[in-house]
This record gives C-alpha cells, sequence and structure tokens, in this order.
C-alpha cells in the first residue's frame, strides 16, 4: 500500500500556482520524498524529489516540512498542459525497492 | 540522450494467448522495471532487472516473466493471457548519472486481451 496521502482532485486557474500538498507521516529517515505526474495515457513522467531540504528545478519546486511529514509540489505557473495526476511516492534511495504508486491527485488546470 | 522507449505501443490479443513486450532503457541505464497500470488497480509493480538479474518481485502470478539482455534491454512475457491481463504495461529504467535511482518512464504498451 501506498504511504503516503494526496487530496483526489484539484483546480487550479491557468497562470496561478498549483499547491498538490502530500501527507507522508510514517516517513522514514533514509525515504526521499518523489513527484511524477501522468497524463492521461501516457508513462509517467519524473518531475521533482528530495530528502529534507526544498527543491526546485525547471519544473517544479518541492517544499518539505521541518519534520518530514508532508510536503506541498509547487508549479509556479500552471498552464493547460500542466493537467494531469500527481503523484506523490515515498521512496528509500538505494534500498532497490519499487515505486509504490497510490491514487495521485487529479489536477485539473482551467482556462 | 534518447528516453525509454518500449514496443509495441498498442497490442491486441486474444484470451489464452502468449504476448512479449519490450524495453529498451536510457542509455547507461542499468535497472528496468516493468509496472502494470489498469483502472481497478492503478500502478502495480511487476519486477525489475539489474544486470540480467531479477532483482525485485511483485505479487503477480507465474505466468508473468521477464528478462534482461547484457545491453540492458528487457522483455517481459505473458502467458496464456487472460481478460484481467488487458492494461497499460510501463517500463522504467534508472541508474545512471547523478540520480542514479531515479526512475525514468517509457510511454508503455497498451495490451488488450479479447
Amino acid at each position: 500500500d501506498a504511504k503516503t496521502t494526496q487530496p483526489p482532485s484539484m483546480d487550479c486557474a491557468e497562470g496561478r500556482a498549483a499547491n498538490l500538498p502530500c501527507n507522508h507521516s510514517t516517513i522514514s529517515g533514509n525515504e526521499y520524498v518523489y513527484w511524477y505526474r501522468q497524463i492521461h495515457s501516457q508513462g509517467p513522467q519524473y518531475i521533482i524529489h528530495g530528502l529534507k531540504n526544498n527543491e526546485t528545478n525547471e519544473m517544479a519546486s518541492l517544499i518539505i516540512t521541518e519534520d518530514r511529514k508532508s510536503s506541498t509540489l509547487i508549479l509556479p505557473h500552471a498552464t493547460l498542459r500542466d493537467t494531469a495526476v500527481y503523484y506523490c511516492i515515498s521512496h528509500n534511495q538505494g534500498g532497490n525497492t519499487p515505486l509504490v504508486f497510490g491514487k495521485g491527485t487529479r489536477l485539473s488546470v482551467i482556462a | 540522450k534518447a528516453g525509454v522507449t518500449q514496443t509495441p505501443r498498442y497490442l491486441i490479443k486474444t484470451r489464452g494467448q502468449q504476448v512479449t513486450l519490450s524495453c529498451s532503457p536510457i542509455s547507461g541505464h542499468r535497472s528496468v522495471s516493468w509496472y502494470q497500470q489498469t483502472p481497478g488497480q492503478g500502478l502495480q509493480f511487476l519486477f525489475e532487472y539489474f544486470s540480467e538479474t531479477q532483482r525485485n518481485k511483485g505479487n503477480f502470478p507465474g505466468r508473468f516473466s521477464g528478462r534482461q539482455f547484457s545491453n540492458s534491454r528487457s522483455e517481459m512475457n505473458v502467458s496464456t493471457l487472460e481478460l484481467r491481463d488487458s492494461a497499460l504495461y510501463l517500463c522504467a529504467s534508472s541508474g545512471g548519472g547523478r540520480n542514479t535511482d531515479t526512475q525514468y518512464f517509457g510511454p508503455g504498451t497498451r495490451l488488450t486481451v479479447l
């Protein structure tokens, strides 16, 4: 079973920031927080990951709380092409364990 | 770098047949993982291969098998197909560069069993 909890769906206006929350209250010290997204019928796309520090790349920012029990993925200026299912996964790097996907959050960006 | 490629993209088979799907990982990646995605069960892990050895296995029946070649390309096989095997089969590779554990997914093979 997935060890993360996400809202099933969210809406965001085009051009606004999309803030997607994730709860991972049972995350262990060596587990990273990974975010992927899946646009309809395509393979999941890697977005970003982090351990405890906030991370930013060309796609998004990841904010992890100090106690590491939750995180937020931020898409700074959402576009219609960002409409997708977003998955938050806690994953043990180097542990040779598979990614465990939950149901994710279906983000709808509205014009 | 080219991404993960999967062939074929679409496949239609009938019950009882077998099928082989192929995955070419990103150049330099040595790990290949396979996942099954269905509307009811979501994304589920099938198995992982690393250096031609199965390193991890999910909870699927023995009809599902795989292998990896010396060039890291991987195949998965499903024998005696059942209707419930209809799914999107995804391959992901990892093991290269700075983020050695980050998995990058291919576009998937859509299998329909009639």
